[in-house]
């Protein structure tokens, strides 16, 4: 059975700096695409960064590019998410998933963890 | 971009529902739907428009193509009721959903 268990999460300032993490288990790590996906309290699902099954590729949504890093260990098949430089409207759950993609690069999100709640605040 | 409707849609069970998604752009058959129940995390559903997900049940379907997209319920149980986001899994970066579908019971 796959799990992704994400953890990390908390009250941090405007700013600030948190690191999120995702164990995997049940599947072979290393063979897939993995991603972090947010939603802010009440609003739509909204994806934040992809990194490739060897690590050596990353994207970013716009509204965290240069803040925000995408890292694995696949080791100790292990997600990570290093945000620097938080803000209000970084409020969220963060939802670690497994990518799915295709032969043609089309990604979409086949198992999710249940997510870890971020919030910035002063 | 991504757009759904209704916002929010009220059936009784045993009704069935009829959810859409339009994209801005043609995405292809590349179109993904997502259930989400309150306080859980999504659950693909549905991905290259009409394929089920491992363990979705038949009564979920997906049709469509280019822009135009829709996923139907052809006879609501009461564990349907939930938010449906789509997500076009084509042209990336970004990754974009929808901004969802409420399906409340009547």
């Amino acid at each position: 059975e796959v799990q992704l268990v994400e953890s990390g999460g908390g009250l941090v300032q405007p700013g600030g700096s948190l690191r999120l993490s995702c164990a995997a288990s049940g599947f072979i790590y290393s063979s897939y695409w993995m991603s972090w996906v947010r939603q802010a309290p009440g609003k739509g699902l909204e994806w934040v960064a992809n990194i490739k099954r060897d690590g050596t590729d990353k994207y970013y949504d716009d509204s965290v590019k240069g803040r925000f890093a995408i890292s694995r260990d696949n080791a100790k098949k292990s997600l990570s998410l290093q945000m620097n430089n938080v803000r209000v409207e970084d409020t969220a759950v963060y939802f670690c998933a497994r990518g799915a993609v295709d032969d043609s690069g089309n990604y979409c999100f086949d198992n999710w963890g249940q997510g870890t709640l971020v919030t910035v605040s002063s | 971009v991504l757009t759904q409707s209704p916002a929010t849609l009220s059936l009784s069970p045993g009704e069935r529902a009829t959810l859409s998604c339009r994209a801005s752009q043609s995405v292809g058959s590349n179109l993904v739907w997502y259930q989400q129940k309150p306080g859980q995390a999504p659950r693909l559903l549905i991905y290259d428009t009409s394929k089920r997900a491992t363990g979705v049940p038949a009564r979920f379907s997906g049709s469509g193509s280019g822009t135009d997209f829709t996923l139907t319920v052809s006879s609501l149980e009461p564990e349907d009721f939930a938010v449906y986001y789509c997500q076009q899994r084509s042209h990336w970066p970004p990754i974009t959903f929808g901004q969802g579908t409420r399906l409340d019971i009547k």
